[in-house]
C-alpha cells in the first residue's frame, strides 16, 4: 500500500510562469485536500475534493488557483502568472469515505524566483 | 471562523522530561480536534484525535491529549520525552468535511 505520492518533489519556476502540482492520493480514497504551508506557518486549507468535484474551495486565495480530479483519483493544483508569495510547499492529503484520518503527502516544494 | 493558537512556537527539553504544549481553538460549532507531527524530513502523521466521549485522548508514542471545552483547550502531553520526539507538532481543527484548520506549529528539540 503505497501513500499519497506527491509529484514533483520540487520545483523552480520563473515569477509570472504557469506550474503544475500532481497529487496521487491513497487507492480508494474518495476524499482529497491541498494545503500550502509556507515557512513557520501551518498548513493553509486550500481546496477539498469530494469524489470528482470541488466541495469546498473556499481556501484558493485567488483565481490563479484552479485544481482539478477529472476521474476521482488524481488531482492536479495549477498555478497561473506565479508570484513570488506562491513559494511554499503544497501538501496533499486523502481520506476514505466514513474514516476521520486524512493521510498526507510528501509534499511538492514551490520556489518561484 | 475556525481558528486554531499554538503558544509556544519553540520547546527544548532534556531526555526524559515531560511535555505539555499548548492548543487553544475558537469556534461554536461542534469541533473535531486533532494533533499532527511532522518528523524531519518526513511527512505530516497524525497522533491522536478527539471527536466526542472521553475528553482525555491516548495516541501513539506514548502521547495523549485533554479536550476541556469550558476552556477551549486541547493540550499535548508526553510524560516522558524521548529524543526521537524532536519534531514539528500542529494543533488542527477539522470542520465536517474534515477539511483540517492548523495552528501555526511547535517546533520541539529533544536534547540527550
Amino acid at each position: 500500500g503505497a501513500g499519497v505520492s506527491q509529484t514533483p518533489s520540487n520545483k523552480v519556476t520563473e515569477k509570472g510562469k504557469y506550474v503544475e502540482l500532481r497529487c496521487d492520493p491513497i487507492s480508494g480514497h474518495t476524499a482529497l485536500y491541498w494545503y500550502r504551508q509556507s515557512l513557520g506557518q501551518g498548513p493553509e486549507f486550500l481546496i477539498y475534493f469530494q469524489g470528482t468535484g470541488a466541495a469546498d474551495d473556499s481556501g484558493l486565495p485567488n483565481d490563479r488557483f484552479f485544481a482539478v480530479r477529472p476521474e476521482g483519483s488524481v488531482s492536479t493544483l495549477k498555478i497561473q502568472r506565479t508570484e513570488r508569495g506562491d513559494s511554499a510547499v503544497y501538501l496533499c492529503a486523502s481520506k476514505k469515505q466514513g474514516d476521520t484520518e486524512a493521510f498526507f503527502g510528501q509534499g511538492t516544494r514551490l520556489t518561484v524566483v | 471562523a475556525q481558528s486554531v493558537s499554538q503558544h509556544n512556537h519553540h520547546v527544548i527539553l532534556s531526555e526524559a522530561a515531560s511535555l505539555e504544549l499548548g492548543c487553544n481553538y475558537s469556534y461554536g460549532g461542534t469541533v473535531n480536534l486533532f494533533w499532527y507531527v511532522q518528523y524531519p524530513g518526513q511527512h505530516l502523521q497524525l497522533l491522536l484525535k478527539y471527536f466526542s466521549g472521553d475528553p482525555l485522548v491516548k495516541g501513539i508514542k506514548g502521547f495523549e491529549a485533554e479536550f476541556i471545552k469550558s476552556k477551549f483547550s486541547f493540550n499535548l502531553r508526553k510524560p516522558s520525552v524521548q529524543w526521537s520526539d524532536t519534531a514539528e507538532y500542529f494543533c488542527a481543527v477539522g470542520n465536517s468535511g474534515y477539511a483540517l484548520n492548523f495552528g501555526k506549529g511547535t517546533s520541539l528539540l529533544v536534547t540527550p
